[in-house]
């Protein structure tokens, strides 16, 4: 099974903080993404990336930064956080070649920024 | 531009009920559909997906969809609902030539009363 780990399942942090969330997936996934979801709104996506070093906007970058030095791992930045980044963090992969595209999701981050 | 549109903020249904779970797309070509649930303080798990043939697909967990192209539509149902079916359900439509994106509704929450 394809699993996706993220490093936090709860994060408080304060306005103004650099703010890390890591995500980690074992199924040798090119693509890897992050969504921000809030009620209502279902999923936005932040970010994506389909490689190593490489990085697409996706529909909300504003205010987040993205790293993958590894094809397994894939960071979200928010570089000086604000309360209204808060929100629940989701991060998934997908296979490239796949035809199918469904991603794999992790568990979820819940950030609050106070 | 591609969109997905769940009309139903929230459903409850009794135990024992029969579901329907309403999804209406918008999409130039032929899309990927998905189903993917999502249970409380989890990610989200793909229920079930669609992308050429048989226009009713199975899924997992006992659920299924039909994908009617005149309607634009691509709802789940369940013959009879369990109350482990609480949570919250998104549609999607992915991408099926190329690019990254898939664009998520806003979700249903469902809950099963006793």
């Amino acid at each position: 099974d394809v699993k996706v780990t993220q490093s936090s399942r709860y994060l408080v942090k304060r306005t103004g903080e650099k703010v890390f969330l890591e995500c980690v997936q074992d199924m040798d996934h090119e693509n890897m993404f992050w969504y921000r979801q809030d009620p209502g709104l279902g999923l936005r996506l932040i970010y994506f990336s389909y490689d190593v070093k490489m990085k697409e906007k996706g529909d909300i970058p504003e205010g987040y930064s993205v790293s993958r030095e590894k094809k397994e791992r894939f960071s979200l930045i928010l570089e000086s956080a604000s309360t209204n980044q808060t929100s629940m963090y989701l991060c998934a992969s997908s296979p490239l070649r796949s035809t199918h595209y469904e991603q794999y999701f992790g568990p979820g981050t819940r950030l609050t920024v106070t | 531009a591609q969109s997905v549109t769940q009309p139903d903020i929230h459903i409850t249904v009794s135990e024992g009920a029969s579901l329907e779970l309403r999804c209406n797309y918008s999409y130039g070509a032929t899309p990927y559909l998905f189903w993917y649930v999502q249970s409380p303080g989890q990610g989200l798990q793909l229920l079930l997906k669609y992308f050429s043939g048989d226009t009713l697909v199975q899924g997992i967990k006992g659920f299924e969809a039909e994908f009617k192209r005149s309607q634009s539509s691509f709802n789940l149902r369940k013959p009879s609902v369990h109350w482990s079916d609480a949570a919250e359900y998104f549609c999607a439509v992915g991408p099926n030539t190329g690019g990254f994106k898939t664009i998520f509704g806003a979700g249903t929450r469902l809950f099963v009363k006793a």
